[in-house]
């Protein structure tokens, strides 16, 4: 399968800890953004990477979010103390070099975080 | 005022017929347009480009009007198979090329 892929596909925790989440994009795609999806609402704009480098966050990201994309490929997001108020789905996509098609995003399954 | 807004739904729509939702756009700068379809706990997936000139993808038909800043999407002969949630989707040309989504339209087709 060539698509995105993320992991966990589901992750549930306790309050107050830290979780950390994987994306890897299809191959060659140089931008890499991260979304969260809550219940009956459309996917939020959290972040976005090209190639390695955090080009715009959102203010839905706070200090307790972090994410990073460290060789230009694969990109990790990390909460810390984590709160009820996270519980969603957060979903990662990537996009393509090609002129024309840079604003096309392909998503990836997501990983489903609930909090307790 | 949301970015994006779309109606809820659900349209309940008898299989075979056609259904046509719209959506509105809040940034006249905005650039290109899309519509996502996404099933149940599934991620979104590409359903169509939306371009100026509209364009048509089998029984999909999607319209742009740039004047009144809205979009719309008609599905005709509906299947089982096309109930989901159609998000509309806004790229308002930063920089980023980040998305922005309604908050999506539910389409239950009936037997």
């Amino acid at each position: 399968d060539t698509g995105v892929s993320q992991d966990p596909r589901h992750k549930i925790t306790k309050r107050g800890q830290n979780v950390t989440f994987r994306c890897d994009p299809i191959s060659e795609h140089n931008r890499l953004y991260w979304y969260r999806q809550t219940l009956g609402q459309g996917p939020e704009f959290l972040t976005y990477f090209q190639n390695e480098a955090q080009l715009e966050k959102s203010r839905l990201l706070s200090d307790r979010f972090s994410a990073e994309r460290p060789k230009g490929s694969f990109s990790t997001l990390e909460i810390q103390r984590t709160e009820q108020g996270d519980s969603a789905m957060y979903l990662c996509a990537s996009s393509p070099r090609k002129q024309g098609e840079m604003d096309t995003q392909y998503f990836g399954p997501g990983t489903r975080l609930t909090v307790l | 005022r949301k970015e994006v807004e779309q109606d809820p739904g659900p349209f309940n729509v008898p299989e075979g017929a056609t259904v046509a939702f719209n959506c509105t756009y809040s940034n006249s700068a905005s650039q290109s347009f899309f519509w996502y379809r996404q099933d149940c706990r599934k991620e979104p997936k590409l359903l169509m480009s939306v371009y100026s000139s509209g364009n048509e993808d089998g029984r999909f038909t999607a319209q742009l009007n740039r004047a009144s800043q809205y979009i719309s999407l008609l599905i005709r002969d509906s299947k089982l198979s096309d109930s989901a949630t159609y998000l509309c989707v806004v790229n308002e040309g930063t920089a980023g090329n980040k998305l922005t989504f309604g908050g999506g339209t539910r389409v239950l087709v009936k037997p």
